[in-house]
């Protein structure tokens, strides 16, 4: 079946820093890639998606990169801001997109002043 | 505002209740999903609905039982639930890969 591991964290960087959340994946097919974000009290926002190898999703300075070589869709972003501060899921999606979103467990991300 | 409506946004109900979730798309998405989100747990998948119809049940317990009455509108119903069940239920909706979620329902089960 298909999977998603992530960096759990909690992973807590200075602003202004690098960030990198890896995640990799495990699919029966070819999966559409997601990152997606979740502030406090809210549901989960899309921030990037990528539907085939060697595509580069990017939103709001964030990017990743869909390598099928490594099975990996790790997110980047060059300078991190408090307000970035949040929980950030990797998903997938197989089969044509309409059997749901697998998603991994989430890295729950703190950006210090 | 999401695009996708879900009430009530809390819920604390005793083991004993009926209740229910109501989650409501007007974008055009042909379908609709219900997750359970728990602390320290993947987002996991419940319910699937394409064109109204059901295609998935992820072995969720027959306490949970959905309900899409038409491509908008998606129903949890709630009864005789457990302290476990508690957790951040979600909906989304989907038209091919583009996903949009709901703000969730907190549930709290006494």
């Amino acid at each position: 079946g298909n999977s998603v591991t992530q960096m759990e964290g909690p992973v807590t960087l200075s602003e202004e820093a690098f960030l990198t959340i890896n995640c990799t994946y495990t699919a029966t097919g070819y999966p559409s890639l997601f990152w997606y974000v979740q502030y406090p009290g809210e549901g989960l926002q899309l921030l990037l998606k990528a539907t085939k190898a060697d595509d580069k999703g990017s939103n709001k300075g964030f990017e990743a990169t869909y390598r099928k070589e490594t099975t990996s869709f790790h997110l980047e972003k060059g300078s991190v801001q408090v307000s970035d501060s949040a929980v950030y899921f990797c998903a997938l999606s197989d089969l044509g997109g309409a059997d749901g979103l697998t998603f991994g467990k989430g890295t729950h991300l703190i950006i210090q002043p | 505002e999401t695009g996708v409506t879900q009430t009530p946004r809390h819920l604390v109900m005793g083991m004993t209740n009926k209740k229910s979730l109501k989650c409501e798309q007007h974008l055009g998405h042909n379908a609709m999903y219900w997750y359970k989100q728990s602390a320290k747990k993947p987002l996991e998948l419940m319910f699937v609905y394409n064109f109204k119809e059901q295609t998935e049940n992820n072995s969720v317990p027959s306490r949970f039982s959905p309900e899409c009455p038409n491509s908008s509108h998606l129903f949890l119903h709630l009864h005789t639930l457990q302290p476990e069940d508690s957790a951040l239920y979600l909906c989304a909706s989907s038209l091919d890969y583009g996903y949009t979620f709901g703000s969730g329902t907190r549930l709290t089960v006494v």
